[in-house]
């Protein structure tokens, strides 16, 4: 069975500051990894995803993640945060081949202090 | 892109009445399309799978009576709230994946917000 971690369910950070949410996996399968960021009131946005190849993956908004297989992590970063990027993300894996069934991860709750 | 929308955006009923959520994949066909539920502050729970043409798989605890899911074609998945009650309140989002695409993703709808007074 898959499942999602994001042990982090709250992150304050100072505009400006560097960030990282976390995310962990488990699965015994390969599987594709997405990060969702969701605004109030609306569906998700995808920000990024891993596919395949280059373990570093870089979205749109000056995020990026890394692929680490051994530690089953899919790690989200941005080098200096807005206040815009105050959200809820959501990190999802989905198994290849299979379903097309995704499996999300509880969210973090970002919030961007002035 | 690939866009997917949800009609209503947002809709208030009575108890007792039925609501149809719309789920429409713009640009694409979309072979299989996903309902989620979500509560505030919460994740997104699957509440169901839909094939186009057949019916659609409901996740455990989810009561298909309760929740019609109609995949009539590869761009319209519909969502029937029935006899909705005050608990039925939440945001349910659909998504899609498209019948090009190999590599799982889905495209997700803006969401609906469902309030049942």
């Amino acid at each position: 069975a898959q499942s999602v971690t994001q042990l982090d369910s709250q992150v304050p950070v100072f505009e400006e500051a560097p960030v990282e949410l976390r995310c962990n996996y488990s699965s015994s399968v390969s599987v594709y990894l997405f990060w969702y960021v969701q605004y109030p009131n609306q569906g998700l946005q995808l920000l990024l995803k891993y596919l395949s190849g280059s373990t570093l993956v870089k979205g749109i908004n000056g995020f990026e993640a890394e692929f680490n297989k051994s530690q089953t992590s899919f790690h989200l970063r941005k080098p200096s945060v807005h206040i815009s990027d105050t959200a809820e993300y959501f990190c999802a894996v989905s198994v290849k081949d299979t379903g097309n069934q995704f499996y999300f991860g509880t969210g973090t709750s970002l919030t961007v202090i002035p | 892109g690939a866009v997917v929308s949800q009609h209503p955006s947002r809709v208030i009923c009575k108890s007792g009445t039925s609501v149809k959520i719309e789920c429409r994949s713009l640009d694409f066909q979309a072979t299989t399309m996903f309902w989620y539920r979500q509560f505030p502050k919460k994740s997104l729970m699957l509440m169901a799978t839909s094939n186009e043409g057949s019916k659609a798989t409901y996740e455990q605890g989810v009561e298909k009576d309760k929740f019609l899911i109609n995949h009539a074609s590869l761009t319209l998945s519909t969502l029937t709230v029935t006899s909705a009650h005050p608990e039925d309140s939440s945001f349910y989002i659909c998504s899609a994946h498209s019948r090009d695409s190999l590599r799982g993703e889905q495209f997700f709808g803006p969401g609906t917000r469902l309030t049942v007074l």
